[in-house]
């Protein structure tokens, strides 16, 4: 069966420290990965996402940038953060059907970041 | 500009009642409809829906989708403490199939 890990669970980082934020996949070969944000009474923002090694897609211009260096391996990355970047932060995998749509999301268990 | 409203925002229920949540949409190209659950941290699925007037039904959870009127409704009936979630409704659109996203319904079931 199919899992997906993100750690860490929680973290608190102070302004202009760097981020990064690790998410793999395990019991699949070639997912969709995903970078999602979602801030308190907001929906979930689609920060970048992944349909191969190397290959990002960057969804919003911000702070942040998402490399893939192996098929399972998502990370999202900061140089310096902001107090805007403060979030929960969700990683999540798909497999395209036969069809070509987009099978349903699977999300990992979230990254609440404090930027104080 | 594609966008997904749910309403209500928030609903509080006794355990027993029957709840109805609702998700409209305005996109380009609609795809799927698709439901998530989330409890605590990580969202989960529910449901999706392409075809309209097809009732998804998954124990005492279900879904339907009407396409004239550009929605979907949640049923929940005999609510349970364990329902108490944020329900989030998300659709996929356009060409490149993103998913747009509503702000979700956070329903909270008191015994």
């Amino acid at each position: 069966s199919q899992t997906i890990h993100q750690w860490p669970a929680t973290l608190v980082q102070p302004v202009g420290s760097p981020l990064s934020l690790e998410c793999t996949v395990e019991g699949t070969s070639n997912p969709n990965l995903y970078w999602y944000r979602q801030a308190a009474g907001r929906g979930l923002q689609l920060l970048f996402y992944s349909v191969g090694i190397g290959q990002i897609s960057s969804e919003v211009p911000q702070n942040l940038s998402a490399s893939r260096p192996q098929d399972r391996q998502f990370i999202l990355s900061s140089k310096k953060l902001l107090l805007s970047d403060s979030g929960f932060y969700l990683c999540a995998w798909s497999v395209r059907s036969f069809w070509g749509t987009n099978e349903k999301l699977f999300f990992g268990s979230g990254t609440q970041l404090s930027v104080l | 500009e594609d966008k997904v409203v749910q309403s209500p925002l928030s609903l509080v229920v006794h355990e027993g009642d029957t709840v109805t949540l609702n998700c409209s949409y305005e996109v380009t190209n609609f795809r799927s409809l698709l439901w998530y659950k989330q409890e605590k941290k990580a969202p989960t699925f529910l449901f999706m829906l392409t075809s309209s007037g097809i009732e998804k039904k998954s124990g005492r959870l279900s879904s339907i989708l009407d396409k004239k009127e550009l929605s979907s409704i949640l049923n929940i009936t005999a609510t349970q403490t364990g329902d108490s979630a944020i329900y989030l409704c998300a659709v996929e659109a356009g060409n490149n199939r993103k998913l747009i996203w509503g702000l979700g319904t956070s329903l909270a079931v008191n015994p």
